[in-house]
């Protein structure tokens, strides 16, 4: 069952400006990953970040968890058209299934 | 990291009719699962496809409409049975290596039923 929800829906900005986006999930967890698709195609892997950890950067990209209020934000700065793409939260707890969030769509503006 | 193939990328199919869905890995793992993302939706696990027993089904999927073979520790077919339109979807498979519960993906198989 979907166990995250994901605000904003959509999201529309400027190229070179920063986009954020939040995950809310129910249950404990031991990770959180988070997912990029473009147009409707396969999922890209962009970072996971376990239960005992508050903060991970890769490249442009920043994760943030909150365990204590079951939420997470992506922050994707200097943003670019190839950043247009729909980007998923998804959790597991121990046995590796993976409970995907509703989903946030961007749009980035040339 | 994984590379991960499928067949076939995309498909229209007529009603009452089945397909059956390949994925392959370029390396041997234990885990694999195939999800479904319907139209506009996120996405829902299927199953988990065990090697050598049968596959772990999440509750609202039945092996008699999506049986799932994982003959080896690089590749299972998912069969979707008797499909109405209701079944147009992208499914995907994904794979755990191992290395510190990352999961990749294939890039999906988009059906359409109709």
């Amino acid at each position: 069952s979907q166990q995250g929800e994901e605000d904003p829906q959509a999201l529309s900005i400027q190229e070179g400006e920063n986009a954020t986006m939040n995950c809310s999930y129910k249950t404990s967890i031991n990770n959180l990953q988070w997912y990029r698709q473009n147009s409707g195609r396969g999922l890209v892997h962009l970072i996971l970040i376990r239960s005992n950890e508050r903060e991970k950067h890769s490249g442009r990209l920043r994760v943030t968890l909150d365990t204590s209020k079951k939420s997470s934000s992506l922050l994707i700065t200097a943003s670019r058209a190839a950043d247009t793409a729909s980007y998923f939260c998804a959790t597991s707890l121990n046995d590796y299934k993976l409970s995907f969030g509703a989903g946030t769509t961007v749009t980035v503006r040339a | 990291s994984a590379v991960i193939s499928q067949k076939p990328s995309r498909d229209i199919c007529q009603r009452g009719t089945s397909l059956t869905i390949q994925c392959q890995v370029d390396s041997q793992v234990t885990m694999m699962f195939w999800y479904r993302q319907q139209p506009g939706q996120s996405l829902t696990l299927i199953a988990t496809a065990n090697q050598g027993s049968e596959a772990t089904y999440e509750s609202g999927f039945v092996i008699d409409k999506f049986p799932i073979s994982r003959p080896n520790l690089t590749f299972s077919t998912l069969t979707v049975s008797n499909m109405s339109p209701e079944d147009s979807s992208i499914y995907l498979c994904s794979v755990d290596t191992g290395e510190g519960d990352t999961q990749y993906f294939g890039p999906g198989t988009r059906l359409t039923v109709l």
